[in-house]
């Protein structure tokens, strides 16, 4: 299964700023996920999105987050003002194309906030 | 609630040897499981799956063993491979929908010469 790709693969910012973090599938899907990995921690789940609409999101997933796919294509995760907490990887994942089930992640993009 | 764990944080075994890492589930309306292996600095890779109505799931020199029973998950890995050092999540979902996955801790696993 050919999978995402992200960039940037790293992305330093300082605390306050807005950070855009882009995904881009390699086939057309319709269902479309952001996860985060904080330094040693598991993965999160962040958001989904289906049929260019939010599907769910979590708990972390607040006011300060937000997703699109402007082009129609790239997916993006955008963080309006970056706190140190927002330090982490953050991965774009796409079902497969046998149905709804697996997911595929991207390589992640990681975002150091100073 | 929902919930994934993890019985052991690091595994080491010589290759060659067989490798088990084992995951635990609270949560009995799970139904869909997948085992992803992360190397450092990359994305989770996926490397197997089993539905609720599957006991057990074999890929290549993987095999996924599912005990609904007690809600227990592990992914056995023969003839472990240096290759295959890393970290590796369980996690799961809801069948059937393209809801979000919930991840396990983590096990490392370490492969020795």
């Amino acid at each position: 299964e050919p999978e995402v790709t992200q960039t940037p693969s790293h992305q330093v910012t300082q605390m306050g700023q807005e950070v855009i973090l882009r995904c881009v599938p390699i086939s057309n899907h319709l269902y479309f996920y952001w996860y985060r990995q904080i330094l040693g921690q598991k993965v999160e789940f962040l958001v989904s999105f289906y049929n260019n609409e939010i599907s769910e999101k979590s708990e972390i997933f607040d006011d300060q987050f937000s997703v699109e796919r402007p082009d129609g294509s790239n997916f993006t995760l955008k963080i309006r003002s970056t706190k140190l907490e927002d330090s982490a990887m953050y991965f774009c994942a796409r079902t497969g194309t046998s149905g709804a089930y697996e997911q595929y992640f991207g390589p992640g993009t990681r975002l150091t906030v100073t | 609630g929902e919930s994934v764990g993890l019985h052991l944080p690091t595994l080491s075994v010589q290759e060659g040897d067989n490798s088990i890492i084992n995951c635990a589930y609270s949560n009995s309306a799970s139904d869909y499981f997948i085992w992803y292996k992360q190397e450092s600095g990359k994305g989770p890779q996926f490397i197997i799956d089993i539905r609720s109505n599957m006991d057990k799931r074999q890929g290549q020199r993987v095999t996924v063993l599912l005990n609904k029973t007690v809600k227990h998950l592990s992914l056995q890995i023969a003839a472990t491979q240096p290759g295959d050092s890393a970290v590796y999540f369980c996690a799961f979902k809801r069948a059937g929908t393209a809801s979000k996955l919930t991840f396990g801790t983590g096990t490392r696993l370490q492969v020795t010469l």
